[in-house]
């Protein structure tokens, strides 16, 4: 079973600020398997990067995606107010068939 | 546009069964793989099961494989999870997600609002 990891728990940013947020698997991830995720308090994910690199329909281009391997990064180029929450990542294998990582929240400074 | 509603949710006792459906709309719900995901009180989300397109394929979470069942009606576009034996641990707001077409059903583009199951005595 891979276990997803993100780092860290918690961010705490300003308003403009860039955000990085990692995920690390443990073992080697296919790029076409890695999807990142948004979610407010009280509404359902919502889905942010695809592929790890590729956004989803009606996401801004400051929300971007990338890396390889075990080591994926999201990142909020300039933080607007609505952006704060909790962020998701999630890989597809083979068993169990989907996996979440614990969740980076984004909190306002 | 996408819609997914998901009902059935509601208090049920240690041991009890509950049925949950998701009624889908605005896309091809016969090409489309489909997922229910979970999230206990103020903790992450825990995938639970994942049906294909044409039903003829599932697969479950550990947690809930041999008590859980997940099964589709391509006929009323909708999606059915049977829980039954369900423990204190089950307790959770249960998603419905739609499985993404490109490149592949590798991760969920469309949510439903959730149902919040309860199992308590």
């Amino acid at each position: 079973e891979i276990v997803l990891t993100q780092s860290p728990g918690t961010l705490s940013l300003s308003p403009g600020e860039r955000a990085t947020l990692s995920c690390r698997a443990s073992q080697s991830v296919s790029s076409s398997y890695l999807a990142w995720y948004q979610q407010k308090p009280g509404q359902a994910p919502r889905l942010l990067i695809y592929g790890a690199s590729s956004r989803a329909t009606g996401i801004p281009d400051r929300f971007s995606g990338s890396g390889s391997g075990t080591d994926f990064t999201l990142t909020i180029s300039r933080l607007e107010p609505e952006d704060f929450a909790v962020y998701y990542c999630q890989q597809y294998g083979r068993s169990p068939l989907f996996t979440f990582g614990p969740g980076t929240k984004v909190d306002i400074k | 546009e996408v819609q997914l509603l998901e009902s059935g949710g509601g208090l049920v006792q240690p041991g009890g069964s509950l049925r949950l459906s998701c009624a889908a709309s605005g896309f091809t719900f016969s090409s489309s793989a489909m997922s229910w995901v979970r999230q206990a009180p103020g903790k992450g989300l825990e995938w639970v099961s994942a049906i294909s397109g044409s039903g003829g394929s599932t697969s479950y979470a550990d947690s809930v494989k041999g008590r859980f069942t997940i099964s589709r009606d391509n006929s009323k576009n909708t999606l059915y999870l049977q829980m039954n034996s369900l423990r204190a641990e089950d307790t959770a707001v249960y998603y419905c997600a739609k499985g993404g077409s490109s490149p592949g059903p590798y991760y969920f583009d469309y949510w439903g609002q959730g149902t919040l199951v309860t199992v308590s005595s």
